[in-house]
């Protein structure tokens, strides 16, 4: 299998769950994303990793939380969300960060917070 | 505050018309520039890129403007064909410092048979 592949397609969770959202990419990248995407807003970046590294936090809520084992997969951890929260959650990786390859996206989990 | 602004949130073109959906963008750092193309319930595919050194670049049906100037970027599709329609999203990065993607909010487009 190639590409990013994200799982769970769709998420219902209550506010006191805790859940995680996986992301797997099989295309040797060394950069991987988590990206939030509302309705009628840009596209905003959550989260870099690059060689499993965390070198950006784009002033994320400390309830959402990433973790990538390897360089292959990421994921995020997910507590006490907001009904706010509620949005297609998208992990993309690319070549590296330093280069100016384009991001492969996965399909993206609905979440909806209830 | 929006550093890649897309204005039009949803276009209609006839089938076989051009297709024009303009980016706007704010940060004179950007020096690279890419359309991703998005269906429902899928995630956002790289679609045409384009940089700073250049002011056009075309790939098949696709042909992107750059135009430094004015900071603006245009994606023409034509001829458009039904397969089109979908989301696009412009977005920019820098090659110094800031390196990620700041995309904008997406253009609807509907290609009318």
């Amino acid at each position: 299998e190639t590409g990013v592949t994200q799982t769970p397609r769709h998420l219902v969770m209550g506010m006191t769950n805790k859940k995680s959202l996986k992301c797997e990419q099989h295309l040797g990248h060394n950069a991987m994303y988590w990206y939030k995407q509302s309705a009628k807003k840009p596209l905003e970046l959550m989260f870099v990793y690059s060689l499993e590294e965390r070198v950006e936090n784009n002033s994320v809520p400390s309830r959402f939380s990433p973790e990538c084992p390897n360089s292959s997969h990421l994921f995020l951890h997910l507590h006490t969300l907001q009904p706010e929260d509620s949005a297609l959650y998208l992990c993309a990786s690319s070549q590296d960060i330093a280069g100016l390859s384009e991001a492969f996206f996965g399909q993206g989990t609905r979440l909806t917070v209830v | 505050d929006q550093q890649v602004k897309q204005n039009s949130p949803s276009l209609s073109v006839q089938e076989g018309r051009i297709s024009i959906l303009n980016c706007d963008y704010t940060n004179s750092m950007f020096d690279y520039f890419l359309w991703y193309k998005k269906y429902p319930a899928e995630g956002p595919t790289f679609l045409i890129s384009i940089s700073s050194i250049k002011d056009k670049n075309e790939d098949g049906r696709f042909t992107v403007f750059l135009n430094k100037s004015a900071k603006h970027l245009s994606l023409h599709i034509v001829p458009s064909q039904p397969g089109d329609s979908a989301v696009y999203f412009c977005a920019a990065s820098a090659r110094f410092g800031n390196e990620k993607l700041t995309f904008g909010t997406g253009t609807r487009l509907t290609i009318i048979p």
